[in-house]
């Protein structure tokens, strides 16, 4: 069955500090994609990084990184000297290709940066 | 360029009203979602369209409907509003098929009482 697992319902950090935010999925598709997305306080929904079975390098942009190893179905984002501005709720997500193009979200990691 | 908007913003509806909110984007995207979102449960898809025309149920359709008459538009629709229905809709729509990322309006906060 596909499914999204974020273990960490919330966490606090302090500023600065680096923090890592984990995702497992579930697939027997041999071909998906995963995602994160990031929802601020504000509401809406911004698209971080989107990555495809087949690539497993690791991502870097600015102070986010994401770790993909299949071999543990996970799909893990670390925040690098973490600001004020990076509190969210960060989902992870799966879409597998053969399952209707629908995609499905983890329940979601709420980050709470402290000053 | 708009992007994906959602009409209205809030709303507050009584136990057995119908209403329908609207979904726009101006990327020329041919699939678009209704997604429910409520606390601890993540976002859960309501109906999606892979095009103008078509619409298919996700994971928790029921009491909610859809149209695809435009292909920029998207509706969702209640007919007969529950408590259980109080919830934050988004809408998103994508270039294509799943595997590429959905672009997510700024959603409407819904409470039905």
């Amino acid at each position: 069955a596909q499914k999204v697992t974020q273990a960490q319902t919330e966490i606090s950090v302090v500023e600065k500090e680096d923090v890592t935010l984990d995702c497992v999925y579930e697939t027997r598709d041999t071909t998906y994609y995963l995602f994160w997305y990031k929802q601020p306080p504000s509401g809406e929904l911004v698209f971080l990084i989107r990555r495809n079975s087949f690539d497993e390098q690791n991502e870097i942009s600015g102070r986010y990184s994401w770790n993909f190893q299949k071999s543990t179905s996970s799909f893990n984002f670390t925040i690098t000297a973490s600001q004020v501005v990076d509190s969210a709720v960060y989902f992870c997500a799966l879409s597998e290709l053969h399952r209707d193009d629908k995609i499905i979200f983890g329940k979601g990691t709420r980050l709470h940066i402290l000053p | 360029n708009a992007g994906v908007t959602q009409t209205p913003k809030f709303r507050v509806l009584k136990t057995g009203q119908s209403m329908t909110l609207l979904c726009a984007q101006d990327m020329n995207h041919e699939y678009m979602y209704w997604y429910r979102q409520d606390p601890g449960m993540g976002l859960r898809l309501i109906h999606y369209s892979v095009g103008e025309g078509t619409t298919a149920k996700g994971e928790v359709p029921d009491g909610y409907n859809v149209s695809r008459l435009k292909k920029q538009n998207f509706l969702l629709g209640l007919e007969s509003a529950a408590p259980s229905q109080t919830s934050v809709y988004f809408c998103a729509s994508s270039w294509q098929q799943g595997s590429y990322e959905q672009y997510f309006g700024p959603g409407t906060r819904l409470t039905v009482t």
